[in-house]
């Protein structure tokens, strides 16, 4: 069955430094790989997705992700982190289960201190 | 371009009682998802509509929970009656075609408190 773990539930970075949230996936196929982000109140916000091509993807707010088919991971990455990106981070997979389902990630919390 | 609309945002109600939302998407997508997000996990897929059909709803409790999407544009999801472990965030989102690679855009959200 298709499946997506985020094994951090929370990670707190200092405002500047790097960051890298992690996403493994269970899909049998080449999987569609979304990131959402999800600020206090509000819905969720696509950052990047891959689903083809280039294994780097680029997104908004200067994030980009990895696609490592061989560690069946997608892991984000900011170079340096501000203030305003503490929210909730989401990994999920497009999988074909008939029709297309996207399947979520249980969230990993992102906190920033100054 | 206007984004997913959902109405109230928030909901109290309690147990055995029945509750309705509303979502209208973005105009000209073809497919509309409800969601369901309790605190602390991932959004949970209850339903998709595929225009007015249904595409999956191998997760929505149907017993209790219903929804319909009779034009094809906007949708209602209900809840009769709920249940205590129904609170969570009811999120609604919609996509041009459905197809694997789209990306979904999310509404703010339902709140849904059962006391």
């Amino acid at each position: 069955a298709q499946s997506v773990t985020q094994p951090d539930i929370h990670i707190t970075v200092s405002e500047g430094a790097s960051l890298e949230l992690r996403c493994n996936y269970s899909y049998g196929a080449t999987p569609y790989l979304f990131w959402y982000v999800q600020s206090p109140g509000q819905g969720l916000q696509l950052l990047l997705k891959y689903f083809s091509g280039d294994t780097l993807v680029q997104g908004i707010k200067g994030f980009e992700a990895e696609f490592k088919r061989s560690q069946s991971s997608f892991n984000l990455r900011k170079p340096s982190v501000h203030w305003s990106d503490a929210a909730e981070y989401f990994c999920a997979v497009g999988a074909n289960t008939g029709g297309f389902k996207t399947i979520f990630g249980a969230g990993t919390r992102l906190f920033v201190k100054a | 371009e206007a984004g997913v609309a959902q109405s109230p945002r928030y909901k109290i109600i309690e147990k055995r009682q029945s509750v309705a939302f509303w979502c209208n998407p973005i105009s000209g997508h073809a497919t509309l998802y409800w969601y369901q997000q309790i605190l602390g996990q991932g959004p949970k897929l209850l339903i998709q509509f595929q225009n007015n059909g249904v595409v999956d709803d191998s997760q929505l409790p149907k017993d209790r929970f219903s929804a319909e999407r009779l034009k094809g544009v906007d949708s209602t999801l209900k809840i009769q009656p709920a249940k205590l472990e129904d609170s969570a965030v009811y999120l609604c989102a919609s996509s041009l075609r459905g197809e694997g690679h789209e990306t979904q855009y999310f509404g703010p959200g339902t709140r849904l408190l059962v006391l």
